[in-house]
């Protein structure tokens, strides 16, 4: 097991709502970066927060943002949830943006 | 952007057979490359890792080999067991990046 924890571990919310995900990262790790799993399918990069500031975005809309804290755990929040948010979402902490990157269980966000 | 596909997207082996499974990229500046086991509601763990500068890495029964030149790489897993079973997703990443380019997993089944 990686030290990499994210709460809560399933989430059900309506179109329209938005919802916080947390993370904490490994002990020694100054990086976390953020992936949604649709299900059957592998991790899609979301984007990479370092040192408190956001280090590198994938293909996702400004309604998905974050936010990281001087202790390097970090938020993910998504606003105006849609029923295609519905996904596993990832968070993965690394000591460098580079680095070997270790994964948490993940939350589960169901949207109705 | 990098794009990393994955072959097959199902795989069963009998228990002890080997099993082998191929990715190839695209960029040719990757140059790392992990491999991740996911098992069912659970986070991707990391299993092995390679960079290009080696053609091949060795842990117990799991083995990677990398071809720079035609841009693949292979996971080997030799006398295989029924915890083996899970969804194995492979990755690329190129230096001074920081997000991983995650292929779309192969389900290994196992049987006893």
């Amino acid at each position: 097991e990686t030290g990499v924890t994210q709460s809560p571990t399933h989430l059900i919310k309506t179109r329209g709502q938005q919802v916080t995900l947390r993370c904490s990262s490994q002990s020694g790790h100054n990086t976390v970066s953020w992936y949604q799993q649709a299900l059957g399918q592998g991790p899609q990069f979301i984007f990479q927060y370092y040192r408190e500031e956001e280090n590198g975005r994938g293909n996702f809309p400004p309604r998905f943002s974050g936010l990281q804290f001087p202790n390097y755990s970090s938020e993910l929040n998504v606003n105006a949830l849609e029923l295609d948010d519905s996904a596993l979402y990832l968070c993965a902490s690394s000591m460098t943006p580079d680095d070997t990157q270790y994964f948490g269980p993940g939350t589960r966000l169901t949207v109705l | 952007g990098e794009n990393v596909e994955q072959h097959p997207s199902t795989l069963s082996v009998q228990e002890g057979d080997s099993a082998v499974i191929k990715c190839t990229y695209s960029d040719s500046a990757s140059n790392y490359f992990p491999w991740y086991k996911q098992e069912l509601g659970k986070g991707p763990q990391l299993i092995i890792d390679i960079r290009s500068n080696v053609g091949e890495k060795k842990d117990q029964r799991i083995a990677v080999t990398l071809n720079k030149t035609a841009k693949h790489f292979s996971l080997h897993i030799t006398e295989t067991q029924p915890e083996d079973s899970a969804v194995y997703f492979c990755a690329a990443t190129r230096g001074g990046g920081n997000q991983f380019y995650f292929g779309t997993g192969t389900s290994l089944t196992v049987i006893p």
